[in-house]
């Protein structure tokens, strides 16, 4: 069965820039699927931040939409997000996940903006 | 954006006795060609991620067990634990994904009585 595990920094500072990448085990990016990020903070519950397809197709919250990349490496089997000019706001769990109505949910990552 | 609402935030229930959670959206998730509510359910236990439970309003997800079950018409959806058990402790979220950006309820905690 698939599963999905995010990787990257849990410690960003303000205005710079927050990536994280998914790594898709268990199956492929190319199948049929969208390739989502969901992020949680105790201030705004669960917020979808956006998803991106095999193809590179992506839709992303307009909230965030000026901020925000994503980007998938087919020879790795992973997704990533790109997230700039970072605030305190932006301090939250982020998960990877599969699908719209959301299947698979990786265990999700720590990320604080702080100096 | 499409705003859901849940009702109650929190509720106490006996073990044993049904638990009843309401979602509202403000604007329709129903696909009206494919008669389709665009509407799920999340269990999110501490430390954990969500679990889906229910999509498409009342299919329920496969391993998921038959005390739980989604219903509803409209713009007013509800989850139904038939029979609280003690594991089912955990927050519950809707969420639609019939338009971007998909949005989600913000939570209704469910304890014991």
């Amino acid at each position: 069965q698939v599963q999905l595990q995010e990787s990257g920094p849990g410690l960003v500072k303000p205005s710079g820039t927050l990536s994280l990448t998914c790594a898709v085990s268990g199956g492929s990016i190319t199948s049929s699927n969208w390739w989502s990020w969901v992020r949680q903070s105790p201030g705004k519950g669960l917020e979808w931040i956006g998803e991106v397809f095999h193809s590179g197709s992506t839709n992303y919250n307009p909230s965030l939409k000026s901020r925000v990349t994503m980007s998938v490496d087919k020879s790795k089997n992973q997704f990533s997000l790109q997230l700039t000019s970072v605030t305190a706001a932006d301090t939250a769990l982020y998960y990877c996940a599969r699908d719209r109505y959301i299947t698979v949910w990786g265990q999700g990552t720590l990320v604080t903006v702080s100096s | 954006d499409i705003v859901m609402t849940q009702s109650p935030d929190s509720l106490a229930v006996s073990l044993g006795e049904r638990a009843t959670i309401n979602c509202e959206s403000r604007q329709t998730v129903l696909y009206d060609s494919l008669n389709k509510y665009y509407l799920a359910w999340y269990q999110q236990k501490p430390g954990q991620p969500p679990k889906l439970l229910i999509y498409w309003a009342s299919t329920r997800e496969s391993g998921v067990p038959d005390r739980f079950s989604g219903s509803g018409s409209g713009t007013h959806f509800t989850l139904t634990i038939s029979s609280l058990q003690a594991e089912d402790v955990a927050v519950y979220y809707c969420q639609q994904y019939y338009s971007t950006p998909w949005t989600f309820g913000q939570g209704t905690k469910v304890e014991i009585k």
